[in-house]
């Protein structure tokens, strides 16, 4: 069984430039949601997904937004990079609401220039 | 935001030795999660506690939900250089508004000394 995936899994982009994140879910997983990760810092909720709605946001500016497709896989885009957006970007399912046992991908790491 | 407090930062311990971690927290949390982060890699989850007070084994590891549902702790037993890493415990608040948000820790560096 494939667990979640996450492309790309390094880039590199330069301030003000534009990023999306990939991530394709466990087969059977509804719900995705978007952490990021700084250097010696526990993840950071950014969004949720579920049925391919947003049903949570984490405090995280415009600049970031996502989407889920209707096979479940979901995009995390962001804007107008800033050098503080240079972290580990992390995927996570779970089949749906009530089940808490998220599943993570490796991540992405972007670093902005 | 709302924080995890999670001690200790680190630990060096020799091989065989136990070890044992906690997280507190302000506020009431109805999941408390156990994860293990590799470098490189995402977090993998070690253990989920649903239940205040429910005590649960996932071989030589071992987490508990505190009773007043502001806390949690890990306990591994006789530790092996593979348990090397950095842990972090999650919880998820009640609340139609924390949905699917899942709040970290700011994890606990473990160094196993052969």
């Amino acid at each position: 069984d494939a667990g979640v995936t996450q492309s790309p899994t390094h880039l590199i982009k330069t301030r003000g430039q534009h990023v999306t994140l990939r991530c394709s879910p466990i087969s059977g997983h509804k719900s995705v949601s978007w952490y990021q990760q700084v250097l010696g810092q526990g993840p950071q909720f950014i969004f949720q997904y579920y049925e391919k709605e947003e049903r949570g946001r984490g405090n995280f500016p415009d600049r970031f937004s996502a989407r889920q497709f209707p096979n479940y896989s979901s995009e995390l885009n962001v804007n107008a990079l800033l050098l503080g957006d240079s972290a580990l970007y992390l995927c996570a399912s779970t089949a749906g609401p009530g089940d808490y046992g998220y599943t993570f991908g490796s991540g992405t790491r972007l670093t902005v220039v | 935001g709302q924080q995890l407090n999670q001690s200790p930062q680190s630990m060096f311990i020799q091989e065989g030795e136990d070890v044992s971690m906690n997280c507190t927290s302000s506020s009431i949390f109805n999941t408390w999660l156990w994860y293990k982060q590799d470098p490189g890699e995402g977090p993998v989850l070690l253990i989920a506690l649903y239940k205040a007070g429910e005590l649960t084994s996932n071989g030589r590891l071992t987490a508990q939900f505190g009773i007043t549902r502001k806390d949690s702790f890990l306990n591994i037993s006789a530790s092996i250089p593979s348990d090397v890493g950095i842990y972090f415990c999650a919880g998820h608040l009640p609340g139609g508004t924390s949905y699917g948000k899942l709040t970290f820790g700011q994890g606990t560096i473990l160094t196993v000394h052969p």
